[in-house]
């Protein structure tokens, strides 16, 4: 148990339509960064939130945006789906700062058909 | 695109045997992390090593960090059927100033009782 939650665990989404996944980070941890997981294939770097901002973002394009709340929970938001985008979506979250351990959750298996 | 770069991308070994996975990367960083991943659900933290260290352990793990040759190793003593899942290196990189992780394709583990 690492103490991070993610919901819903599946679904399934129409190319075009927009989706919204949803982290709630351990305890005292106030940084949630995102994942997207293809099959076969190791995680990447989506965005990191850190105090309610976006503090770091990788190679994905403005349709992934994100939110994070005053409990530091947060959501993923993906508009114009598409085929690309069916994945594993991990959620993590830790301390501020770099150097620290981050814990992920089970992940929202994402097919979008 | 991913740094780490993990070796071998399969091993298959008996219940008993040692399990060594070794992990490449590109850039300086701040610290190494190994994490497992069960078939389709969410990382498990393993271990963390920082830059300033050579060898850690953790019960039947140990993991070793070269930071001149830009690579580490992962050590599975006297494995179980439960140690099969697929692990994963990724690095927390100086830059950035935030907690990203790049993560490697990851090698795939199976023990056989």
């Amino acid at each position: 148990e690492t103490g991070v939650t993610q919901s819903p665990t599946h679904l399934i989404k129409t190319r075009g339509q927009q989706v919204t996944l949803r982290c709630s980070s351990q305890s005292g941890h106030n940084t949630v960064s995102w994942y997207q997981q293809a099959l076969g294939q190791g995680p990447q770097f989506i965005f990191q939130y850190y105090r309610e901002e976006e503090n770091g973002r990788g190679n994905f394009p403005p349709r992934f945006s994100g939110l994070q709340f005053p409990n530091y929970s947060s959501e993923l938001n993906v508009n114009a789906l598409e085929l690309d985008d069916s994945a594993l979506y991990l959620c993590a979250s830790s301390t501020g700062g770099s150097g620290n351990t981050i814990y992920f959750g089970e992940g929202s298996w994402l097919t979008v058909v | 695109s991913q740094q780490g770069e993990e070796d071998p991308q399969a091993l298959s070994i008996q219940e008993g045997e040692n399990a060594t996975m070794n992990c490449s990367y590109k850039t300086s960083i701040n610290n190494l992390q190994w994490y497992r991943q069960n078939s389709g659900r969410g990382l498990v933290h393993l271990i963390l090593i920082r830059s300033n260290e050579r060898e850690k352990h953790s019960g039947r793990l140990r993991v070793t960090l070269d930071t001149s040759k830009k690579s580490s190793s992962l050590l599975i003593t006297a494995s179980r059927a439960a140690d099969t899942a697929s692990y994963f290196c990724a690095t927390a990189p100086f830059s950035g100033g935030y907690n990203k992780l790049i993560f490697g394709a990851g090698t795939r583990l199976a023990v056989h009782p």
